[in-house]
């Protein structure tokens, strides 16, 4: 099974600012990998798949980097509505599919 | 529109059993695989169970493996979680999810969860 690690458990950030997401795989997925942002009583969204495809719609605020075993999950301009719990995920060995811990970006 | 919406959760004890429904509509439901998700109180995502579009490959995590079974009627566009012999730590939000195919590796096929489902909450306890 692959252990994905996020870092850092939460990061504080004001509005306006950046934040920078990491995520590391216990060995190479690749390119895949994807994340997804969670809101408090909402459905997780995916944000990033191919770890730097954008999905349907998403901000181009959003954007992801990395392969094999190091990814990075970047968010410039934070907004209000950013503010939530970020997973990654690896879909290249399965099953299972494993999730990161998650990483809470919250108001600074 | 993708919608995914799931049914079936409540309290139940220890021991018992429930099964969770999931509607699927927006989309030719009977062309994609779909997975299972839950969130435990506090904790993170964990995937469950998954299906492919005709129901011949079949997956679950060793953790519900013998107690979980999923399963898909491709005329009612539904998707279905069986959980029998229910456990406290199964206690959680479970999201149904549509699996996207995102080519092979290896020979294997790779799947992501594009959409998913607000999610089912289903209390084990006694």
């Amino acid at each position: 099974e692959i252990v994905m690690t996020q870092s850092p458990a939460t990061l504080s950030v004001s509005p306006g600012e950046r934040a920078t997401l990491s995520c590391r795989a216990s060995q190479s997925v690749s390119r895949n990998l994807a994340w997804y942002q969670k809101r408090p009583g909402q459905a997780p969204r995916l944000l990033i798949f191919g770890a730097s495809n954008r999905a349907p719609g998403l901000s181009a605020r959003f954007s992801g980097s990395g392969s094999g075993t190091e990814f990075t999950l970047t968010i410039t301009n934070l907004q209000s509505e950013d503010f939530a719990v970020y997973y990654c995920q690896q879909y290249d060995h399965w099953p299972p599919w494993t999730f990161g811990q998650g990483t809470k970006v919250e108001f600074k | 529109e993708v919608q995914l919406v799931e049914s079936g959760g409540g309290l139940v004890r220890p021991g018992e059993s429930r099964r969770l429904s999931c509607g699927a509509s927006g989309f030719t439901f009977d062309s994609y695989s779909m997975t299972w998700v839950r969130q435990a109180p506090g904790k993170g995502l964990e995937w469950i169970a998954h299906i492919n579009s005709g129901s011949s490959i079949i997956t679950y995590a060793d953790l519900v493996k013998g107690r979980f079974i999923i399963s898909r009627d491709n005329v009612k566009n539904s998707v279905f979680l069986q959980m029998n012999n229910l456990r406290v730590e199964d206690t959680g939000v479970y999201f149904c999810t549509r699996a996207m195919f995102a080519g092979y590796s290896d020979g294997s096929p790779r799947y992501y969860f594009d959409y998913w489902g607000q999610g089912a909450l289903v209390t084990v306890s006694s």
